[in-house]
Order: structure tokens, then sequence, then C-alpha cells
């Protein structure tokens, strides 16, 4: 398998409830990243990893836990959302330094919370 | 700062060209990126110009990059229904800035037949 894979594509949650999403690059690459898309709003970068380690967390709320095990896997754990934590979550990476290759995106985690 | 901006909407109409712009604040930026995001999908990198280069095409794509004015734009040629998306610029400055990539608020593409 080829590029950035996202699981699952879909996810309902309560707000009581944990759970995770998984994102894995097959590009060799060493910087991964979080981001978040809801509607009418611009993308927002949640977290960056670079060499599994965390190198920016722009004010994410603790309810997002990131982990980062190795270069080519991510996960955000979730806990305890709100309704408004509703969108689709993309994973991407890159190479560093960053060339003409720009980042690769998955195909996202459509997020609801009920 | 760090600043991309886009118009949120074009319409087009099938074999057209479409036009979609884009400015930026960072004159240091290295690279500048399109993307296309389809519906219920991730983005896709379409494109890319580095900073030294003025235009670059690539079949029906042309980007034009005015750094003076800071200013980007795509031009899709014989647009077709299948382009109809979300079109992102974003702009890179290197190292410097981390790896990180600065994305506008994305211009939705609507192709009518």
């Amino acid at each position: 398998e080829t590029g950035v894979t996202q699981t699952p594509r879909h996810l309902v949650m309560g707000m009581t409830n944990k759970k995770s999403l998984k994102c894995e690059q097959h590009l060799g690459h060493n910087a991964m990243y979080w981001y978040k898309q809801s509607a009418k709003k611009p993308l927002e970068l949640m977290f960056v990893y670079n060499f599994k380690e965390q190198t920016e967390n722009n004010s994410v709320p603790s309810r997002f836990s990131p982990e980062c095990p190795n270069s080519s896997h991510l996960f955000l754990h979730l806990h305890t959302l709100q309704p408004e934590d509703s969108a689709l979550y993309l994973c991407a990476s890159s190479q560093e330094p960053l060339g003409g290759g720009g980042y690769t995106f998955g195909s996202g985690t459509r997020l609801t919370v009920v | 700062g760090e600043d991309v901006e886009q118009s949120l909407f074009l319409s087009v109409r099938e074999g057209d060209s479409s036009v979609i712009n884009c400015t930026y604040t960072d004159s240091s930026s290295t690279y500048l990126y399109w993307y296309k995001q389809e519906p219920g999908a991730g983005l896709q990198l379409l494109t890319y110009i580095f900073s030294n280069m003025d235009m670059k095409q690539d079949q029906r794509l042309t980007v034009l990059l005015n750094k003076k004015d800071k200013h980007l734009s795509l031009r899709i040629a014989d647009t077709q229904t299948g382009d109809s998306a979300i079109y992102f610029c974003a702009e890179s400055t290197g190292e410097a800035a981390g790896n990180k990539l600065t994305f506008g608020g994305g211009t939705r593409v609507l192709v009518k037949p």
C-alpha cells in the first residue's frame, strides 16, 4: 500500500466515548501532521511531529491526545469530545526539508460527535 | 506574520478557462503550492512553483507567480466537470518555518455544463 492511509474513514462517537484515529504513511517521510477541517472554516493545524518528536501543538484541547510511535504512524486519541469537534480530521506527511513535494494528505476521517 | 487569502467561490462554464487567485504575505516563501480537494476526500497536490520562477505549465494547468505583488494564480484550461472541487493555495517558507505550510481558506470551483 502506498501514500497516506487513514482509518477509520467515518466515525460516530458519543461524548463519553474514547476512540482513536490512525494514520500510516508508506512514503519514508519524516514529518507527520494532524489537521482539522470544519465546515466554513479554514484548515486548522493541530499537531506537528518531526522525527517522532512533537514540534507543534496549536493550543489544541487536551481531549485530543496525539501519539507518534515511529515516523510511519500517527494516532489521535479522542475522549470526552464535544459536538463542535465534529469535523474531517486529515493526516499529512512530508519530507524535511520541505520541497516541491509539499505535504501528502490522507483521505481523512469524518468524525461525528453525538 | 503569515497569511494566505483566496476568494471563496468561482463559477465557470464547461470548456472555459478558470483562474483562481491567491495572495500571500510572507516574502520569504520558497515554494508555493496548489492543492485540490474533492468532496469527502483529502487534499491532493496539483502543482507547485519555486519562488525564483514566474510561470509553470503542466498540461491544462498554468501557475503564475508575481513575487512583487505576492500574488499566485492557477489557470485551468478547458475546464471540465471533474474540475469541480475546492482549491487551496499554500506557501512554505522552508526550514526557518519548521517545515510548515500555511494554507488559504480555499476556493470552491463549480463547473456548469
